[in-house]
């Protein structure tokens, strides 16, 4: 099914870990970004890409790095996680011509300990 | 982009129309009003969005007000499907746009039987 694809769905790191959180588009579409939700709280902009090949940073992008690897890939690393991080992750996408608005993945549920 | 002001929560009976206020009295003349839902953490949805006519689709009508300082978002006929977090957001659309959403703290609208 075409689709926004995340993992993993869950994980668990310990304080200082690294891992990256992968996130494939299959509808051909340009811009991509990374949201984080807090318990309680809206969505905020992590880093976004407007197009393959760019990255700019969002409202909280501190801790964060991001890699636009192709048109179809869009990852995100936690290079030391802490418990701050502690959230659930989505990433999306848009088309060029925004006719439909931005499609989500499912998120990936991490927690620091 | 402008900012927007929701109800907190809002209740709707089964199977009434559930009518979600929203103001966005700083809005600019290119910018659009969009409408998304996120059910129990899932990834959030596109509902709709409008510049100054009044939209409808399949899921749901959207009535912007002629000085487009508010708008409503008409689910006809709600479900307990329906119950969900809704978010209002008003940003310009099209290319030339880095296409950032940003998401406030939204309405949680409970359908109750």
């Amino acid at each position: 099914n075409a689709g926004v694809t995340q993992t993993p769905k869950f994980q668990v790191l310990k304080t200082g870990q690294s891992m990256t959180l992968q996130c494939a588009q299959d509808m051909n579409h340009n811009s991509m970004y990374w949201y984080r939700q807090d318990p309680g709280m809206g969505l905020r902009l992590i880093y976004y890409s407007a197009s393959e090949g760019t990255t700019d940073k969002g409202e909280v992008p501190n801790g964060y790095n991001v890699s636009r690897l192709n048109k179809r890939e869009f990852s995100l690393r936690l290079e030391s996680a802490a418990p701050s991080q502690t959230s659930v992750y989505f990433c999306a996408s848009i088309p060029v011509d925004r006719s439909y608005g931005y499609t989500f993945g499912s998120g990936t549920r991490l927690t620091v300990v | 982009d402008a900012k927007t002001t929701q109800p907190t929560s809002m209740d709707c009976a089964e199977g009434r129309a559930a009518n979600l206020p929203c103001n966005h009295s700083t809005i600019s003349g290119n910018e659009y009003v969009y409408w998304y839902r996120q059910i129990h953490s899932q990834g959030p949805q596109y509902i709709i969005h409008g510049l100054k006519n009044n939209e409808t689709n399949e899921m749901a009508s959207l009535i912007i007000t002629e000085d487009r300082k508010s708008s409503t978002l008409i689910l006809p006929h709600a479900t307990l499907r329906d119950t969900a977090v809704y978010y209002c957001i008003v940003r310009v659309a099209f290319s030339g746009s880095t296409g950032k959403l940003i998401f406030g703290q939204g309405t949680t609208l409970q359908v109750k039987p």
